[in-house]
């Protein structure tokens, strides 16, 4: 199966810097993801990373080690409307699949504070 | 990006009765197609993944004859909740994504929020 483990909550002032970290343990890495969620909402799409390092798309960045299994989501310039569930997910071609199926981890919400 | 649409956003039931959720694919077509659901505060939970014109492959624990699965074109797929009960209530999302894998992004439809009273 996938083990996917990140923070449950964090909190942070607007304007500052948030680092968000996802470990994953999965036979057939095919790619990272992660998502804002807002309650209520689907799942919006923010990243992918599929190779080592740095993608910076804006405030919003995303890293990846694929061999220490890790990434982290980089917020900056936090806002007030940033406050959302933070959904890092992991496309899985193990088992002999080739779907793609992608895993969700539980999700980091993140709270915004003035 | 890609738009996803689901119909519809909301809906109640009754207990005993069956409800049909469409996932629809905007302006692309989505040889692929994956049904979630979602509990509150809870992380999105892959129910089904479905290719277009084929049958649907369940995850474990989720009943193929209770959650129907048709995705008949490469723009349209549908979930039916049959004999619905209030244990069934649930956010269902779906998800949809293009032809190939390498850097093919999986673009969410805005969920349907389904009561079974």
């Amino acid at each position: 199966g996938q083990n996917i483990d990140q923070p449950t909550e964090m909190t942070a002032t607007e304007g500052a810097i948030v680092q968000i970290n996802c470990t994953y343990q999965t036979s057939g890495f095919n790619g990272l993801f992660w998502y804002q969620q807002h309650a209520g909402e689907a799942p919006t799409f923010l990243s992918y990373n599929v190779l080592d390092g740095l993608e910076e798309k804006g405030r919003f960045s995303s890293f990846l080690s694929r061999s220490k299994g890790y990434s982290y989501l980089l917020l900056k310039e936090l806002q007030m409307k940033d406050s959302a569930s933070y959904l890092c997910a992991v496309r899985d071609l193990g088992r002999g699949s080739t779907l793609g199926r992608l895993y969700f981890g539980r999700g980091t919400q993140l709270t915004v504070w003035p | 990006g890609a738009v996803v649409s689901q119909h519809p956003s909301r809906v109640i039931c009754k207990s005993g009765t069956s409800v049909k959720i469409e996932c629809r694919s905007l302006d692309f077509q989505a040889t692929t197609m994956f049904w979630y659901r979602q509990f509150p505060k809870k992380s999105l939970m892959l129910m089904a993944t479905s290719n277009e014109g084929s049958k649907a492959t369940y995850e474990q624990g989720v009943e193929k004859d209770k959650f129907l699965i048709n995705h008949a074109s490469l723009t349209l797929s549908t979930l039916t909740v049959t004999s619905a009960h209030p244990e069934d209530s649930s956010f269902y999302i779906c998800s949809a994504r293009g032809g190939g894998l390498a850097g093919s992004e999986q673009y969410f439809g805005p969920g349907t929020r389904l009561t079974v009273t």
